[in-house]
């Protein structure tokens, strides 16, 4: 069974301007979630989709920040325009929802930004 | 909300020896807590977990034990081996809430297993 994919796996970008990650969850999987991940430090919960409702984004910076999981399916996270401070790697995991605790993630994308 | 402590932040140890890592958390709601272990460019993978009716819990070199009380858990690992070397994250988490899990995350502590 093919895992949580994510591309791309690695984008340069200059400041200011916009990108996109993608994420296809594991097959069957309700929750879908995107984690933030700053170098040595743990994710960082961006935001959570239920199918394709966003149940919890209080922590993603919407002036720049935007995401959309249409179907309930695969999911795009966007930021335009991206700042120095958004280097990191940016992780998409998945779950049963309710029926697990166990996320599994994606193998993320990092994004420098000059 | 909640906020998970991780410590140490880089442990090295022999192979061999046992290894220690101790997290604290805040909600006192949260019952689930789970381990994840990230080795260098890879993504995070569930290695053990506990809920909050159980103090511990064992799967071969590795256990957790949880304290509801004090609101801390830990990771245990014995006999280490090099292939033991990465990133580990203690997470909490109330559950399910709203249909799922949110974990919270701890900082990560590197594990380094010198042969």
């Amino acid at each position: 069974e093919a895992g949580v994919v994510q591309s791309p796996r690695y984008k340069i970008i200059e400041k200011k301007q916009p990108v996109a990650f993608w994420c296809n969850p594991i097959s069957g999987h309700n929750t879908l979630y995107w984690y933030r991940q700053n170098l040595g430090q743990g994710p960082e919960l961006l935001i959570r989709y239920e199918n394709e409702e966003a149940v919890d984004d209080s922590q993603l910076p919407k002036d720049r920040f935007s995401a959309e999981r249409l179907k309930g399916v695969d999911s795009t996270l966007k930021i335009q325009p991206a700042e120095l401070g958004d280097s990191a790697v940016y992780l998409c995991a998945s779950s049963f929802g309710q029926f697990t605790g166990e996320l599994f993630f994606g193998e993320g994308s990092r994004l420098t930004v000059l | 909300g909640e906020n998970v402590e991780q410590h140490p932040s880089t442990l090295s140890v022999q192979e061999g020896d046992s290894a220690v890592i101790k997290c604290t958390y805040s909600d006192s709601a949260s019952n689930y807590f789970p381990w994840y272990k990230q080795e260098l460019g890879k993504r995070p993978q569930l290695i053990i977990d506990i809920r909050s009716n159980v103090g511990e819990k064992k799967d071969q070199r590795i256990a957790v034990t949880l304290n509801k009380t004090a609101k801390h858990f830990s990771l245990h690992i014995t006999e280490t081996q090099p292939e033991d070397s990465a990133v580990y994250f203690c997470a909490a988490s109330k559950g399910p809430s709203g249909g799922s899990y949110i974990p919270t995350f701890g900082r990560g502590t590197s594990l380094i297993v010198h042969p």
